[in-house]
């Protein structure tokens, strides 16, 4: 199976910055890469999908992008509700697969 | 729209069978791919399989054997059932939906369960 590797484990910035979370692939996945917010005791929200389309209702300070088996989620502009674990999902091999999450604190 | 909310028992004793059902709210399960997903502690989140509201389903390798999707109790509901259930069966299982544009439930899921607490103890 497609294996994500997410990276930082936990990224700790102040509102009003930006901040950028890696996901790598380990084949290719073509464009089939999705990211998703999740907070405490909620279930996963979509952000992006197709690695740069942004979901309904997602505010355009979320971004992402992909270079090859690199994926980048771009979020501008931090606010503290921003604060969340992020996960990357894979759906270009089957099983589906999810990367381990990053961690966004906002100080 | 697409509001889903799982339910079953919270606690399940080893051996047994671990069944959980997913309710959708203001919306219909035509049409759509349905996903169980579980998230164990202290861990990253897994797929567990999907299902057409046909009812051809799709399971992760890693637990095709014990695991079974179906659709029903009611019109508007599908289910889970694990098997043999042991305590790294532990976790927080969510239903989630594959939007109507994508061709298999392998996907990416636009909307999901708050999810549900299954802990595997004696």
């Amino acid at each position: 199976e497609i294996v994500l590797t997410q990276s930082p484990g936990t990224l700790s910035l102040s509102p009003g910055e930006r901040a950028t979370l890696s996901c790598r692939a380990s084949q290719s996945v073509s464009s089939y890469l999705a990211w998703y917010q999740q907070k405490p005791g909620q279930g996963p929200r979509l952000l992006i999908y197709g690695a740069s389309s942004r979901a309904t209702g997602i505010p355009d300070r979320f971004s992402g992008s992909a270079s090859g088996t690199d994926f980048t989620l771009t979020i501008s502009r931090l606010e503290p509700e921003d604060s969340a674990v992020y996960y990357c999902q894979q759906y270009g091999g089957s099983p589906g697969t999810f990367g381990q999450g990053t961690k966004l604190e906002i100080k | 729209q697409g509001q889903l909310q799982e339910s079953g028992p919270g606690l399940v004793k080893p051996s047994q069978t671990l069944s959980l059902t997913c309710t959708v709210s203001s919306d219909s399960i035509v049409g759509y791919y349905w996903n169980w997903i579980r998230q164990r502690p202290g861990e990253g989140l897994e797929w567990i399989g999907y299902i057409y509201y046909t009812g051809s389903t799709h399971y992760n390798p890693s637990l095709r054997s014990r695991v079974a999707i179906s659709v029903g109790p009611s019109q508007n509901q599908f289910s889970l059932d694990v098997f043999s259930v042991t305590a790294a069966d532990t976790a927080i299982y969510y239903c989630a939906r594959a939007p109507r544009n994508c061709n298999t439930g392998t996907c990416y899921l636009d909307y999901w369960g708050q999810g549900t607490l299954v802990t595997v103890s004696s």
